[in-house]
């Protein structure tokens, strides 16, 4: 069965450093990636999705995250935060017909 | 307006009460979900439907139904809700294939 596991409930950083948010799956056939950002009272909003067509993905307000298939990873990055970078982030891997989310991580920005 | 859109945005009940919460939407999508948020749980799905004539059980759908009214409206239904579904639920849809999911607003939920 498909899974994804975020590591690290809450990640706090300064403006201006790098964010990395760190997530796992377990899927038995290529899957399909996604992060999403939560912001409050509001739904999930998509950042990035990965399909098989390149290994590094490029999303919304500077995001990125790389597939990497040794490690079983699809970590989320962004070289310098921002203020409005505030939210909860969800991973979430699709096969078949539904999709799994992560635990999510709630990114707090620092002044 | 919102492509997706839940009603309504908050409602507190009793225990044992029905709920109903409606979602539609104009995004022209044949894949419509129902989740539920809880903390430190993420989402968890309910129930989905692939068409009007299709509706499959998710993660957790026991004390839930659902009606799949037209393309475009999908309700939830709790017959006879229990405080520990007590929740933030959000509606979604996505296109065929493994597209990303669209979601409403939310619901919160509260069962006293």
């Amino acid at each position: 069965a498909q899974s994804v596991t975020q590591l690290g409930s809450h990640v706090s950083v300064s403006e201006g450093a790098l964010v990395l948010l760190r997530c796992n799956y377990s899927s038995s056939v290529p899957p399909y990636l996604f992060w999403y950002v939560q912001y409050p009272n509001q739904g999930l909003q998509l950042l990035l999705k990965y399909t098989s067509a390149a290994t590094l993905v490029k999303g919304i307000n500077g995001f990125e995250a790389e597939f990497k298939k040794s490690e079983t990873s699809f970590h989320l990055t962004k070289p310098s935060a921002h203020m409005s970078d505030a939210a909860e982030y969800f991973c979430a891997v699709s096969q078949y017909s539904d999709m799994r989310f992560g635990a999510g991580t709630r990114l707090t920005v620092k002044p | 307006d919102a492509d997706v859109t839940q009603t309504p945005r908050n409602r507190i009940t009793k225990t044992g009460k029905r709920i109903m919460l409606e979602c539609s939407q104009t995004k022209g999508h044949d894949r419509m979900y129902w989740y539920r948020q809880d903390p430190g749980l993420g989402l968890r799905l309910i129930y989905y439907s692939f068409d009007v004539k299709d509706i499959n059980k998710g993660e957790i759908s026991d004390g839930y139904s659902v009606s799949r009214q037209a393309q475009a409206k999908f309700s939830l239904s709790l017959e006879s809700a229990i405080p520990n579904q007590t929740a933030l639920y959000f509606c979604a849809t996505s296109g065929q294939g493994y597209q990303p999911q669209h979601f409403g607003d939310g619901t919160r939920l509260s069962i006293l």
